[in-house]
């Protein structure tokens, strides 16, 4: 079954140290998203990803945060400077189905990773 | 944007005893509704959804009705076992912009033997 993979699965670092963290969507799928969850908090929307542009963000990704897909296939989350409040597990998500032919259609449904835990020290 | 609110945890049960998490959530329009369930140490997997309005998800035994009336999906289940023991969450989807999914705030699930 296609799954969304993350990497690195843990990583440590740094306070004011640069993190990239890594996502690959599944095939074809059109729509991506980083989630955030705070240690025993609720999962927060961070960003919206569609056609090569940010279609949505939230407060919490400022001007520390960005994404972007390099190469056509990774979904990347940069923060340029980490703080101690940005230790939490980060959520890639994706879906979309690319119509064949005809436009996009989904199921509705996101599919996430496995998360990545950043913990900054 | 869509928000949503969920019943508070935690909640603990005996194994076979009844589960109902309420979840209401507020919206405009009509917008997809999903739990999603989070196991010890794993990421968010899609537990069930319904997409209009009476619809009732279903999946290893929860299920959870669409009510437009009320904007409620309260997720059931008649009998729980230890291994439901997980992180409930419920999720309105956007519609028409990002189609992001707006989570509750989670339901702590201990089922005991």
């Amino acid at each position: 079954e296609p799954e969304v993979t993350q990497t690195p699965s843990h990583q440590v670092t740094q306070m004011g140290q640069e993190v990239i963290l890594r996502c690959v969507p599944i095939s074809n799928h059109l729509y991506f998203y980083w989630y955030r969850q705070i240690l025993g908090q609720k999962v927060e929307f961070l960003v919206s990803f569609y056609n090569n542009e940010i279609s949505e963000k939230s407060e919490i990704f400022d001007d520390q945060f960005s994404v972007e897909r390099p190469d056509g296939s990774n979904f990347t989350l940069k923060i340029r400077s980490t703080k101690l409040e940005d230790s939490a597990m980060y959520f890639c998500a994706t879906f979309g189905h690319r119509g064949l032919p005809g436009p996009p259609t989904n199921t509705g449904e996101l599919f996430f990773g496995e998360g990545s835990r950043l913990t900054v020290l | 944007g869509n928000s949503v609110t969920q019943m508070e945890g935690p909640v603990t049960l005996s194994e076979e005893a009844f589960l109902t998490i309420n979840c209401t959530y507020t919206a405009t329009g009509y917008p997809s509704l999903f739990w999603y369930v989070q196991y010890p140490g794993e990421g968010l997997q899609l537990l069930l959804k319904a997409t209009k309005a009476d619809d009732k998800g279903s999946n290893k035994g929860f299920e959870a009705t669409y009510r437009k009336e009320t904007t409620s999906f309260h997720l059931e289940k008649g009998s729980v076992q230890v291994s439901d023991s997980a992180v409930y969450f419920c999720a309105p989807q956007d519609q028409g912009g990002s189609e992001k999914l707006v989570f509750g705030k989670g339901t702590k699930l201990t089922v005991n033997p």
